[in-house]
């Protein structure tokens, strides 16, 4: 079945760049998604990637997408203790509404 | 809007009681999902429906019973808590989407019910 997998922990100085890694096994994912869950909270959508785009650039986010890899990942840029939250990636395969998450990744931003 | 409303918030049952965990939208979503969220484990899918009257079985449905009467509600029945039924629990809403521009499943989360099976 499918499988997602991403680092438990990543921690980083304010100011730095956050670079959050996944991997997944499905090659037919049509979407690929970052969730925020900042504490006490539900998810939120940060951003989503096409499987035929490569890069996708919004403001301080940065997602590449290594097909052949199957390989995910999020930049942050000029990373900031309001970004300290879990992350999470996620892929679908299109069709039905179901999503495979990862694990998630904490991140924590220190002064 | 209010998007995808959970309650309650928190809960604490006492090992073989019953309980309904309630999640209504009111974005007109044809899909609902419930997933529970465990340290290390990420979410994992517990059951979902794609429209009222359908509903199916998602990664670990043992232990829990869903019904879509209405598009807005979604709620979850524990039939006789355990401890391992100890989680926090989140329901989701997408849009299915006519075309393809729009089929991208995004979910939108509630903030999520916190049970303890003591």
């Amino acid at each position: 079945g499918e499988d997602v997998e991403q680092s438990l922990f990543l921690s980083v100085r304010e100011g730095d760049s956050s670079v959050i890694n996944c991997t997944y096994t499905d090659s037919s994912s049509t979407y690929l998604y970052w969730y925020k869950q900042e504490p006490g909270a539900g998810l939120q959508l940060l951003t989503y990637i096409f499987s035929n785009m490569d890069m996708k650039q919004d403001q301080r986010l940065t997602v590449l997408l290594n097909k052949k890899d199957k390989h995910l990942s999020l930049r942050i840029a000029d990373t900031q203790t309001g970004d300290s939250a879990i992350y999470f990636c996620a892929e679908y395969p299109g069709g039905g509404n179901k999503l495979t998450f990862g694990t998630g990744t904490q991140l924590k931003v220190e002064l | 809007n209010a998007g995808v409303t959970q309650t309650p918030k928190f809960q604490v049952l006492k090992t073989g009681q019953s309980m309904t965990l309630q999640c209504a939208q009111d974005m007109n979503h044809e899909y609902m999902s419930w997933y529970r969220q465990d340290p290390g484990m990420g979410l994992r899918l517990i059951h979902y429906s794609v429209g009222a009257g359908i509903t199916d079985q998602g990664e670990v449905p043992n232990g829990y019973n869903v019904s879509r009467s209405t598009t807005e509600d979604f709620p979850l029945r524990l039939l006789s808590a355990a401890p391992s039924q100890t989680s926090v629990y989140f329901c989701a809403s997408s849009y299915r989407g006519g075309d393809r521009s729009l089929a991208k499943n995004i979910q939108y989360f509630g903030a999520g019910t916190r049970l303890s099976v003591l």
